[in-house]
């Protein structure tokens, strides 16, 4: 059962452009939604996260949107840049320091 | 500040054999979470201990199993390899209700 759900799989951008990353959660019961940029060769660094209390939360050019009622929450990357390019997973847990479901991931290519 | 570490970067196993995998968390965290990056299968929750006990368990077989040092340090143990098991295996930490920390991970290779 996968209960986060990540598209589109892979995605590319020219530089200067928005970035989008879409995700689903199916369990209402998760309270806390991280995002996570991996580059190749680490582990996952937490980027940004948000509460379902809060429909947007935006640093500096990335903005988390959260739709409660659709179970949908989404990343932008404004003005990307090549150093974005990297992959993302969106996640989910019921509180920040329980167990994280992630989805599948997005590498994200933004051309030069 | 440092942050978690895991040792070693890479281990190469044969089928069979037993493989163990260390974690240092944030000075501070007593927290530890194992996960597994395994190719086509995303990040998979397997283990989180907190204050030397067992929280919670992902749905892996019993061959996988670990612990927590009173120093917060963790140790996953996986026994009879098999070569499903090759991933990326990352420990985080955290303190009460702080959000996870990653180490660089442990390439575990099964031959």
């Amino acid at each position: 059962q996968q209960q986060v759900k990540q598209s589109p799989q892979s995605l590319i951008v020219q530089k200067g452009g928005i970035s989008i990353i879409n995700c689903a959660y199916e369990n209402t019961a998760f309270d806390y939604f991280p995002w996570y940029q991996q580059f190749p060769g680490k582990g996952p660094a937490l980027l940004i996260a948000i509460r379902p209390d809060v429909s947007e939360k935006k640093e500096g050019r990335f903005t988390i949107s959260f739709n409660k009622s659709a179970k949908q929450f989404s990343l932008h990357i404004m003005d990307s840049q090549p150093g974005d390019s990297a992959t993302y997973f969106c996640a989910a847990s019921k509180a920040r320091d329980d167990k994280i479901i992630f989805g599948k991931g997005t590498r994200l290519h933004i051309l030069p | 500040e440092a942050g978690v570490t895991q040792s070693p970067t890479h281990l190469i196993k044969t089928r069979g054999q037993q493989a163990t995998l260390r974690c240092s968390p944030i000075s501070g965290h007593t927290s530890v979470y194992w996960y597994q990056q395994a190719l086509g299968l995303g990040l998979q929750f397997l283990l989180w201990y907190d204050e030397g006990e067992e929280r919670n368990r992902g749905n892996f077989p019993p061959r996988f199993s670990g612990r927590q040092f009173p120093n917060y340090s963790s140790e996953l143990n996986v026994n009879a390899l098999e070569l499903e098991d090759s991933a990326l295996y990352l420990c985080a930490s955290s303190s009460s209700n702080q959000p996870q920390h990653f180490g660089d991970g442990t390439r575990l290779s099964i031959l």
